[in-house]
């Protein structure tokens, strides 16, 4: 089993409507998560940390459930400008991936 | 502030030659790494550094040469270009390691092997 699992969507949602993605990880010692945000042919860029109590920045919010192993992200009120696909980021506490695992995306298309 | 840089921003190769992608950052970050994406693969490490002088194999290093003689600079050097190298390659560092570090990319460099 892959480390980070997403699904790869695409998510195609109307502007102002509410989507949510989860994000399953393995290792169950993991207990803090990012989510990145990347346009097309753009730098993935970092859009919000997850720890256990969750966070949340204006339109969107972050959970972590570690009984189940997976991260979630809910944005409200979508915007065009939302469009992007999203990646999950856990920790590496061993192997050749360096510090982080990235998850492979879930792309997210909003329409007008 | 410059963040984390990377020179050329498009290149293109002939099979058989070889070059070096820059990469430097501002931040006196200690951690320092190469990914490549490819469409449907996401993410790949392909070497990183957790500082001047210390760099480890990732998961696709083959092809592939680094060094890190600075903590500025880490540069990233195919030695005979292959057209499976084709591809976008991200730098990208964070402040510590050992700590759960975000990490700042920069903004790329399209690699076509012909």
């Amino acid at each position: 089993r892959k480390e980070v699992e997403q699904d790869p969507g695409p998510f195609n949602v109307p502007e102002g409507a509410t989507v949510a993605f989860n994000c399953t990880y393995s290792n169950s010692a993991s207990q803090s998560f990012f989510w990145y945000r990347q346009d097309c042919r753009k730098e993935p860029k970092l859009l919000m940390s997850v720890y256990s109590s969750g966070n949340e920045d204006g339109r969107f919010t972050a959970q972590l459930n570690r009984a189940s192993q997976y991260i979630s992200l809910l944005i409200r009120d979508s915007k065009l400008s939302d469009s992007a696909t999203y990646l999950c980021v856990g920790p590496n506490y061993g192997g050749s991936q360096g510090n982080l695992i990235f998850g492979k995306g879930t792309k997210l298309s909003v329409k007008p | 502030n410059a963040g984390v840089t990377q020179t050329p921003k498009f290149q293109v190769l002939k099979t058989g030659q070889s070059m070096t992608l820059q990469c430097a950052q501002d931040m006196n970050h200690e951690y320092m790494s190469w990914y490549r994406q490819d469409p449907g693969m996401g993410l790949r490490l392909i070497h990183y550094s957790v500082g001047a002088g210390i760099t480890d194999q990732g998961e696709v290093p083959n092809g592939y040469n680094v060094s890190r003689s600075t903590t500025e600079d880490f540069p990233l050097r195919l030695l005979s270009a292959a057209p499976s190298q084709t591809s976008v390659y991200f730098c990208a560092s964070s402040r510590r390691v050992g700590e759960f570090q975000p990490q700042h990319f920069g903004d790329g460099t399209r690699l076509s092997i012909l």
